[in-house]
Parts: structure tokens; sequence; C-alpha cells
């Protein structure tokens, strides 16, 4: 079975532009995730996506949007780019909704805003 | 403060020792308990995971859980190289609106 699949792997913006990331999660599963994670912050929560609904959502500025698609491909949006949005962008799957679900995740998107 | 803490590291050991790796968490709701690793590059996988109180075993790896404490480990035995990664605690949510807690995941490099 094909893992989660995230693209690009790298990217460089500058400040001010937008950026989409892609997500491909594992075939049959309905739930999608989304973590930043940058060195002192660890992992931090983004959002998840089950059914093409948002589920939950962490505490990050509107400029931080997703969806989710009917055939359960993800993308996460960030407009207005900063500096601090400089980190790696993890995609995680899973069957269900729910803390008790494990994630499985794609190998992220590094993005470098200058 | 943050609701679960793990000391970043890096941690430096060598080969075929016992490496102890650990996390505390202020939350006392939690009930169920992840360790995380991630190796260079590559996205977190799952590598134990534990209901309750006291120690389950896989392997090389042992993870403990002590809640009157609200601390956690994962001790790792006869390291090998190829245990160097960073490994990170996580904690499913306690109410709705969330997902995994992560900690900030501790570097740890195993010399040959």
């Amino acid at each position: 079975k094909a893992g989660v699949t995230q693209t690009p792997r790298y990217l460089i913006k500058t400040r001010g532009q937008q950026v989409t990331l892609s997500c491909s999660p594992i075939s049959g599963h309905r739930s999608v995730s989304w973590y930043q994670q940058t060195p002192g912050q660890g992992l931090q929560f983004l959002f998840e996506y089950f059914s093409e609904t948002q589920r939950n959502k962490g505490n990050f500025p509107g400029r931080f949007s997703g969806r989710q698609f009917s055939n359960s491909r993800s993308e996460m949006n960030v407009s207005t780019l900063e500096l601090g949005d400089s980190a790696l962008y993890l995609c995680a799957s899973s069957p269900g909704t729910g803390g008790y679900s494990p994630l499985h995740f794609g190998n992220g998107t590094r993005l470098t805003v200058t | 403060q943050k609701e679960v803490e793990q000391d970043p590291g890096p941690l430096s050991v060598p080969e075929g020792a016992i490496v102890s790796l650990n996390c505390t968490y202020s939350n006392s709701a939690f009930q169920y308990f992840m360790w995380y690793r991630q190796y260079s590059r590559k996205g977190p996988e799952l590598l134990m995971y534990t209901y309750s109180s006291g120690n389950k075993e896989d392997g090389r790896f042992t993870a403990q859980v002590d809640k009157s404490s609200k601390y956690i480990s994962l001790f790792i035995r006869d390291s090998q190289p190829s245990d160097s990664a960073t490994y990170l605690c996580a904690m499913p949510p306690t109410t709705s609106g969330s997902r995994l807690t992560f900690g900030e995941g501790t570097q740890l490099t195993v010399n040959p």
C-alpha cells in the first residue's frame, strides 16, 4: 500500500506570497491532519479534515487554510507568507478521526520563506 | 507551560548503550501515550503506544508510564546506529477540537 505522499518536497517563497501544499493520503483513509514542525516548537497541530469537512483546528491565524476533496486528497494554503512560516509541514492520514486513531505521516514539505 | 515537555537533547551515546528518553505532561486526563520515531528528512512513524501505567515491551524497546508523576519513558536496550533519530512522545486530546499533542522530540545519535 502506498504511503502518504506530499508535494512538493521543497519550496522557497518570498514574504507576502502565498503557497499551496498538497497531500495524498493512504488509500481508504478519510482523515487528513496537518502539522507544522519547527525547532523549538516541535509539531504544532494546524487542522484536520474528515470527509471533506474540517473537524478540528489548531491555534493558527486565518492565513492558514485547508480543504479536502472527495477523494480524500487535501491541500493546505498559506497566504501572505511571513518569515516565521518557514517550517516543515507534515500531513498525516488515518482511517478515522479522533485521538486514538494512529497517524501515518508523509515526509513533509520543507517551506523556506525569504 | 506546554502540556507535554520533552528535553530536545541532542543525546549522543555509544553503540550498545541503554538509552532513556523521557516526557512529562501536565494534563492528568491523558490516558493513552504514544512514541513516534522520526528519521532525518522523513515524517514521524508510530513506534509504540500504551494505555496504562506500567511497562510495555517490544523487542529492544520498553515504554513506561508513571501516571502519579505524569512521567513517561522510552528505553532502548542495546542501542544501534540505526536507532539514530528524533523520538517524539505524543498524547491524544482529552476534549474534542484537536488531535495528537506532541513533545518537542529528543534527537538521539548512536555512535558505532
